[in-house]
């Protein structure tokens, strides 16, 4: 299976702080990489997919990068609507596995 | 665009097989791949399996050995049972569509707890 790591597992920040989060696979997976924000008692919900591509109905203040193993979700400009957990999966291979999740909460 | 809506029991006792269904509106499922996935309390996604409108499914080995996942057309409905359940089955089980392009997990019902207990 391969194996994403995300860092950091959880981070502080202000309202209008840009932040940044990373994803490592265990091997390469081009780009099949989502994204997903989750808030408490919430479903997932799509942000980013194919790494860098915006899930239609998303603000453009959500971005992705990378390709191979490492991979970015950056927002750039933080908003109390923006304060969850975020997830990366890989769907290169089977089984499509997540990150273990970045908890964003309000500093 | 399509919406997704899981149910099933909410209590299933250990070595029982766990049924859920998820309904699709707002589309047709005799398009793409449709999957299930699954949340530990507290803990991190786990993606359980997917099964394409004609039939075939692609399984996490992890769970293979216990997960049936089958389809419906008439209905618009595909269904997940897991058998020999324990605790640790214990999770909010999610339901997706898995985008025909780009094929990731693009929309999600809101999910339905499963808890495992005697």
């Amino acid at each position: 299976d391969i194996q994403m790591t995300q860092s950091p597992s959880s981070l502080s920040a202000s309202v209008g702080d840009r932040v940044t989060i990373t994803c490592r696979a265990s091997q390469g997976i081009s780009n099949y990489l989502a994204w997903f924000q989750q808030k408490p008692g919430k479903a997932p919900k799509s942000l980013i997919y194919a790494a860098s591509s915006l899930q239609s109905g998303v603000p453009s203040k959500f971005s992705g990068s990378g390709s191979g193993t490492d991979f970015t979700l950056t927002i750039s400009s933080l908003q109390p609507e923006d304060f969850a957990t975020y997830y990366c999966q890989q769907y290169n291979s089977y089984p499509w596995t997540f990150g273990q999740g970045t908890k964003v909460e309000i500093k | 665009q399509v919406q997704l809506q899981e149910s099933g029991p909410g209590l299933v006792k250990p070595s029982e097989t766990l049924s859920l269904t998820c309904t699709v509106s707002g589309g047709s499922i005799s398009s793409y791949y449709w999957s299930w996935i699954r949340q530990p309390p507290g803990k991190g996604l786990e993606w359980i399996g997917y099964i394409y409108y004609s039939g075939s499914t692609n399984y996490n080995p992890s769970l293979k050995s216990r997960v049936t996942i089958s389809v419906d057309t008439s209905k618009n409905q595909f269904s997940l049972k897991l058998s020999s359940v324990t605790a640790a089955d214990t999770a909010v089980y999610y339901c997706a569509s898995v985008d025909g392009r780009a094929y990731y997990m693009d929309v999600w019902g809101k999910g339905t707890t499963v808890t495992v207990s005697s």
